[in-house]
């Protein structure tokens, strides 16, 4: 079955530890999304990629970065995570941006950080 | 500024019908998407509507009306799984998503 992908589902790390997030999509979506969630909130888009183009969002700290090595894959890299960072990190992807195409998304990744 | 508005928490029994009321406000607008999410998984596509009325999938319809910025979630014959936060998501003229945190539906036997 097509889907997204997001691996691992449960991440714990160090205060101040790089970590990287994984997602994959056999969609071929153009468009994949990554978005922050903390409990009882809203997500909270942290940037996306349309095609290898990225966009990052206003208040995205720069803490947070992104890769995109091909269509089916991006990752997302905490450079330094504090414990306000830990959250559910949700990837998606659509078929195109600028449109009003559905976001389907992953089973998320619970990052804990201790 | 763009929000939204849905009460935080609803209640309803298992086998009766429930509706989700969502009142918006976004800059220009390309439809409203509502998405299910159960505690601790991600969102999951349930419908979308750009235009107004009432739009029927299985037990679960969506309504538009897009002169009074307001939509609602209509659940039928509730089940015990349908328990999840029901995410109303409007887009706005930048196809951007704008995302609350939901109203948690509770169903009791």
């Amino acid at each position: 079955d097509a889907m997204v992908i997001q691996n691992p589902r449960y991440q714990v790390t160090q205060f101040g530890k790089p970590v990287t997030l994984s997602c994959s999509q056999t969609l071929n979506h153009n468009v994949m999304y990554w978005y922050q969630q903390k409990s009882s909130q809203a997500p909270k888009l942290l940037f996306h990629y349309y095609d290898k183009d990225f966009n990052n969002e206003a208040d995205t700290p720069d803490n947070f970065q992104s890769r995109r090595p091909n269509t089916s894959f991006c990752f997302l890299d905490i450079r330094s995570p504090g414990l306000g960072d830990a959250a559910m990190y949700l990837c998606a992807t659509s078929r195109t941006s600028g449109g009003t195409d559905t976001q389907y998304f992953g089973p998320g990744t619970r990052l804990t950080v201790l | 500024g763009q929000n939204i508005d849905q009460p935080t928490e609803m209640t309803a029994t298992e086998g009766a019908i429930v509706q989700i009321n969502c009142t918006y406000q976004t800059s220009g607008f390309n439809g409203l998407f509502w998405y299910q999410q159960h505690a601790g998984e991600a969102p999951t596509f349930l419908s979308y509507n750009v235009l107004d009325g009432l739009e029927e999938k299985g037990r679960f319809s969506s309504f538009l009306s897009r002169s009074k910025g307001y939509s609602y979630l209509l659940l039928k014959e509730l089940q015990m799984k349908d328990s999840a936060s029901y995410l109303c998501v409007p887009m706005d003229s930048n196809y951007q998503l704008i995302w609350g945190a939901g109203t948690k539906l509770i169903i009791k036997p």
